[in-house]
């Protein structure tokens, strides 16, 4: 199995709501990530969790919020977001753990609207 | 910071040719990844490489790992057109951060 679960699959949201992207993995990977991807660009990093803590922090403004409850799960809590937020919120894992030779493999995604 | 360059930038090709991208870096890598995208989709992982001069197959797609570990290469034989997507170059260093290449646009004609 080496499937990462996103949901929802899409959102719309308004400037002054508040709203959650969430994340699932059962392969025992340690090292979750999310990234951000506008349209045929590549993604790029905004976290990095490693054994649920968080690692990276790309300089990603304070309206996006990221949580690790446990080593499966990864959440994105959204608040105030702007039109300019709007893109494909993408979720990774890898084994981490300083692992060299490891891949990453991606959720299909939450496709986020802001309006 | 580390950049990849991910070369072309798109394709337009007939049904059964041959395609060749590629992805050249001023910095070492230890692993190079190659993802496929389709449009509303996240990436899926098509091939992984670790060990410099490696060259690896998966069905009709032939990557190597560059043996300045600068590089790397990704070869579709006979094209199809589902082969159609967006194609990723990663690279990884030793400290976990993947790097993208800007992407090849593959568009094949039936």
């Amino acid at each position: 199995d080496t499937e990462v679960t996103q949901t929802p699959k899409h959102l719309v949201m308004g400037m002054t709501n508040k709203k959650s992207l969430k994340c699932e993995q059962h392969m025992g990977h340690r090292a979750m990530y999310w990234y951000k991807q506008k349209a045929k660009k590549p993604p790029e990093l905004m976290f990095v969790y490693s054994y649920e803590k968080l690692s990276i922090n790309e300089s990603v403004p304070s309206r996006f919020s990221p949580e690790c409850p446990n080593s499966s799960l990864l959440n994105l809590h959204l608040h105030a977001l702007q039109p300019e937020d709007s893109a494909l919120y993408l979720c990774a894992s890898s084994q981490g753990g300083g692992q060299r030779n490891t891949e990453a493999f991606f959720g299909q995604g939450t496709r986020l609207t802001v309006v | 910071g580390q950049q990849l360059n991910q070369s072309p930038q798109s394709m337009f090709i007939q049904e059964g040719e041959d395609v060749s991208m590629n992805c050249t870096s001023s910095s070492i890598f230890n692993t190079w990844l190659w993802y496929k995208q389709d449009p509303g989709e996240g990436p899926v992982l098509l091939i992984a490489l670790y060990k410099a001069g490696e060259l690896t197959s998966n069905g009709r797609l032939t990557a190597q790992f560059g043996i300045t570990r600068k590089d790397s290469f990704l070869n579709i034989s006979a094209s199809i057109p589902s082969d159609v997507g967006i194609y990723f170059c990663a690279g990884r260093t030793s400290y976990g951060k993947l790097t993208f290449g800007q992407g090849t646009i593959l568009t094949v004609h039936p």
